[in-house]
């Protein structure tokens, strides 16, 4: 069964702790992203990763750390120094060509609460 | 700065009608443009990609259209049902990167 796995689903931790998110595919995509949704907001890019070993800051990556080890895994860090946290974090995975990425596969997705 | 903009008030349609959401652009040359479902407290789910060169794309009972001229496309469902109930997204693509829209949230009631 291909896809993209997040865990875990929801995840409570108290402020001044840095805590990481797990991300793993397996579709064989070079390409993965990691985003921030807020309530009725859209996604907002916080790094991505086009191949193994690279990454790059999208537009909010302040507080945030990554890494691509492995084709298969993304983890995201979420600092202590990440002014507000909580939110709903999804993580995803295309193809991409020179002109762009093809269509996302998103995991179901990590809700943090920090109190 | 680039920027998308989608029906901000969420769409409320009788349930057999059609559906049609307007995701508008600015200070952007996309080479695609995508639509994606989500469901609350899910990720989203891609629909349909459109390329710039393209004018239509057809998918069941789904149709997108894209005009680059208006930096406009328009995403329609016929014969809607109450199923179809959830937060539509649009996205651009191009130039190694992908922007999304704050989505619409579409109602179909029966």
């Amino acid at each position: 069964d291909g896809g993209i796995t997040q865990s875990p689903k929801y995840l409570f931790r108290k402020e001044g702790q840095n805590v990481t998110l797990s991300c793993e595919q397996n579709l064989n995509h070079d390409a993965m992203y990691w985003y921030r949704q807020d309530p009725g907001q859209g996604l907002r890019l916080i790094y991505y990763s086009q191949i193994v070993n690279d990454f790059q800051k999208g537009d909010i990556a302040e507080g945030y750390s990554v890494s691509r080890e492995k084709k298969e895994s993304f983890p995201l860090t979420v600092t202590s120094a990440q002014k507000n946290p909580t939110a709903f974090y999804l993580c995803a995975s295309s193809t991409e060509d020179r002109e762009g990425p093809y269509e996302q596969y998103f995991g179901p997705g990590t809700r943090l609460t920090v109190t | 700065s680039q920027k998308i903009e989608q029906n901000s008030e969420a769409l409320n349609i009788q349930e057999g009608k059609t559906a049609t959401l307007t995701c508008n652009y600015t200070n952007y040359s996309p080479a695609y443009l995508q639509w994606y479902r989500q469901d609350p407290g899910r990720g989203p789910v891609f629909l349909l990609l459109i390329r710039e060169n393209e004018k239509e794309k057809r998918k069941e009972r789904l149709k997108v259209t894209f005009d680059t001229t208006l930096k406009q496309s328009l995403f329609h469902i016929t014969a809607s049902q109450p199923a179809d109930s959830a937060t539509y997204l649009c996205a651009l693509a191009g130039a190694s990167k992908i922007i999304f829209g704050s989505g619409t949230r579409l109602s179909i009631r029966p």
